[in-house]
């Protein structure tokens, strides 16, 4: 079946650590993009890229990194710089210029303590 | 002002009802409108897809586009306790410039 894996489910940081959340779709779609979700705040974009080896910062890239190596691939690194980075991370990918949606994955927690 | 509106709820309505769930938004350079349905720690799911003004309809579920007051709406008819969920509004400016509203949270009771 078609579709995006995040992994993992969920992740626990310590304070001062980086941690990295996957992202792998097999729907061949050329765009991809990170989302944080926070209650009461809908979707807020982090970044995308439309092709390999590139990709914009979008609206709270601050304290986050990416990389696009593989068109399959989009990996997130939480950085030690993102002083709240308690919430749920959707990555989603679409079709390039397609303007009928995107599809999500399944969603990682990521929770400091 | 966000760009988009949309009242979180909670909303909970008995099996059966009528669902209207409703987004607003403030810059009519958005052309294609979507809700998305999210159950508990998922990924949102693709529900409808609009892009005029009017009405589409998808078995149970109606989305309304009406672009001159900049106001969608969904229309869950004879509701199930399946429906149980975050419904999201999203609506596109430009090529895959996709805004989301906050959410409704939907119960519906047996």
């Amino acid at each position: 079946d078609g579709g995006i894996t995040q992994s993992p489910k969920y992740l626990f940081r310590k304070e001062g650590q980086n941690v990295t959340l996957s992202c792998e779709q097999n729907l061949n779609h050329d765009a991809m993009y990170w989302y944080r979700q926070d209650p009461g705040q809908g979707l807020r974009l982090i970044y995308y890229s439309q092709i390999v080896n590139d990709f914009q910062k979008g609206d709270i890239a601050e304290g986050y990194s990416v990389s696009r190596e593989k068109k399959e691939s989009f990996p997130l690194t939480v950085t030690s710089a993102q002083k709240n980075p308690t919430a749920f991370y959707l990555c989603a990918s679409s079709i390039q210029g397609f303007n009928y949606g995107y599809t999500f994955g399944s969603g990682t927690r990521l929770t400091v303590v | 002002q966000k760009e988009v509106e949309q009242d979180p709820g909670p909303l909970s309505v008995p099996e059966g009802a009528i669902v209207s769930l409703n987004c607003t938004y403030s810059n009519s350079a958005f052309q294609y409108f979507m809700w998305y349905r999210q159950y508990s720690r998922k990924g949102p799911e693709l529900l409808m897809y609009t892009y005029s003004s009017g009405n589409k309809e998808d078995g149970r579920f109606t989305a309304q586009v009406d672009k001159s007051s900049k106001y969608i709406s969904l229309f869950i008819r004879d509701s199930q306790p399946s429906d149980s969920a975050t419904y999201l509004c999203a609506m596109v400016k430009n090529n895959n410039d996709m805004r989301f509203g906050a959410g409704t949270r939907l119960t519906v009771k047996p």
